[in-house]
This record gives C-alpha cells, sequence and structure tokens, in this order.
C-alpha cells in the first residue's frame, strides 16, 4: 500500500543537539511539506517542497533545514537554532501544489522532545 | 487573505446524540475546504472535502459538512456520536496552500 513513513515515532534530544526527522512517500507525489503542531495552534507550515532539489520555507522556518536530494524523501533536521523543538511533526505530501482540490496525505508524526 | 477559525477549542456530547463542530473561513478566492480528524499521536485522516460540487458533502464515518457560502461557513456535523469519534479535528481552507484551524477536541461522553 502507498503511503508516507516517518521515523522515528518518538524522539529525544539533548539541549545543543541537532536531530534529523525522516520522511519518505512512495505515492509519487510532486510535493511534499512538514508541519508543526503545538496544543491551541493548529500545524504550522514549516518548510515545503514542490520538486526535487527545491523547497520554499514556511511560516516558521527558523531552526529548521530541509533537503530534496530524492522525490521519495523529505528530510526535516531540527537544528540547535530552534529555541522550542517539543512538538509533534507532521509529515504530508500532495499530487501537486495542492489546488484544485487535491487533499494532502499525511504521515503517522513524530513526537520531539528535548531533554 | 486566507484564514480559517474554528470556533470552539473543545465539544463534548453524550453518545448517541448530534455534533456540531463550526468552523468559518475567508478567502480571497474560491476555496476548496476540508475536515481532517486526527486521533493521539497519530497523523491527519482527511473526513471530507468541498471543491466547488454540492454544497453538502459527505464524508467517512457518517460525517458531513455544507458549505455556506453567505455566511462563509464549513460547519461539521454528526447525527449521532460514537465513542470512537472522540479526536481533534481539523478545518482547513486551501487555495495554493493548507491553512489549517487550531482545531476542535471533542469528547464523546458515555
Amino acid at each position: 500500500d502507498g503511503g508516507i513513513t516517518q521515523s522515528p515515532k518518538y524522539l529525544f534530544r539533548k539541549e545543543g543537539q541537532n536531530v534529523t526527522l525522516s520522511c519518505e512517500q512512495n505515492l509519487n507525489h510532486d510535493a511534499m511539506y512538514w508541519y508543526r503542531q503545538d496544543p491551541g495552534q493548529g500545524l504550522r507550515l514549516i518548510y515545503y517542497s514542490q520538486i526535487v532539489n527545491d523547497f520554499q520555507k514556511g511560516d516558521i522556518a527558523e531552526g529548521y533545514s530541509v533537503s530534496r536530494e530524492k522525490k521519495e524523501s523529505f528530510p526535516l533536521t531540527v537544528t540547535s537554532a530552534q529555541k522550542n523543538p517539543t512538538a509533534f511533526y507532521l509529515c504530508a505530501s500532495s499530487i501537486g501544489r495542492a489546488q484544485g482540490g487535491y487533499g494532502y496525505t499525511f504521515g503517522s508524526g513524530t513526537r520531539l522532545t528535548v531533554v | 487573505a486566507q484564514s480559517v477559525t474554528q470556533l470552539d477549542s473543545h465539544v463534548s456530547v453524550s453518545e448517541g446524540t448530534p455534533v456540531l463542530l463550526r468552523c468559518n473561513y475567508s478567502s480571497s478566492y474560491s476555496p476548496s475546504l476540508f475536515w481532517y480528524v486526527q486521533h493521539p499521536n497519530k497523523g491527519l485522516q482527511l473526513l471530507l472535502k468541498y471543491t466547488s460540487a454540492a454544497t453538502l458533502v459527505k464524508g467517512i464515518n457518517g460525517f458531513e459538512a455544507e458549505f455556506k457560502k453567505s455566511e462563509t461557513s464549513f460547519h461539521l456535523t454528526k447525527p449521532s456520536a460514537h465513542m470512537s469519534d472522540a479526536a481533534e479535528y481539523f478545518c482547513v481552507v486551501l487555495p495554493n496552500q493548507f491553512y489549517f484551524g487550531t482545531g476542535t477536541s471533542l469528547t464523546v461522553i458515555p
């Protein structure tokens, strides 16, 4: 079955460390997205990528970095510059630019906790 | 500008009673509108979507939503709540990227 796989499900990070969250999709979707979810704030867009080797900042990109070397993969690195990284992170993909009613497919999320 | 407002952060209903989760949107374009459901520590699952066809949209698990342009609303309803409906629900508006509401937490009381 096609879908999006996020790993790990739970991740613990020490202060000052960089960590990378994995997102892989086998849906042949062109576009991929990273969202951060905090209680009472819904989902906020961190980065998105329309095609391979291209990505754009979302609303809260500071302290994060991404790469899109392959169509199937869109890893997110949470750097030490991110002051409040504890959150639930969701990866999503869509067929194109998500216009015209094409819904997203979401991964099951990674919960990152800073210890 | 595009935005979406979920009018209730928490809704509590008794099992077997109707569910109403309210959503208002603003959009400069003719929007596509979605409702997603999220169970604890899980990803989001699409419940239903409106894409300028019929204004009453039926989704999975007995949910439906009605697009009312004059009221800029897209409220989610279900005639009879089930315990398994307890989750977080997100209203989403889309012209060129998803704008999420802040979510409504639904509690179902047995």
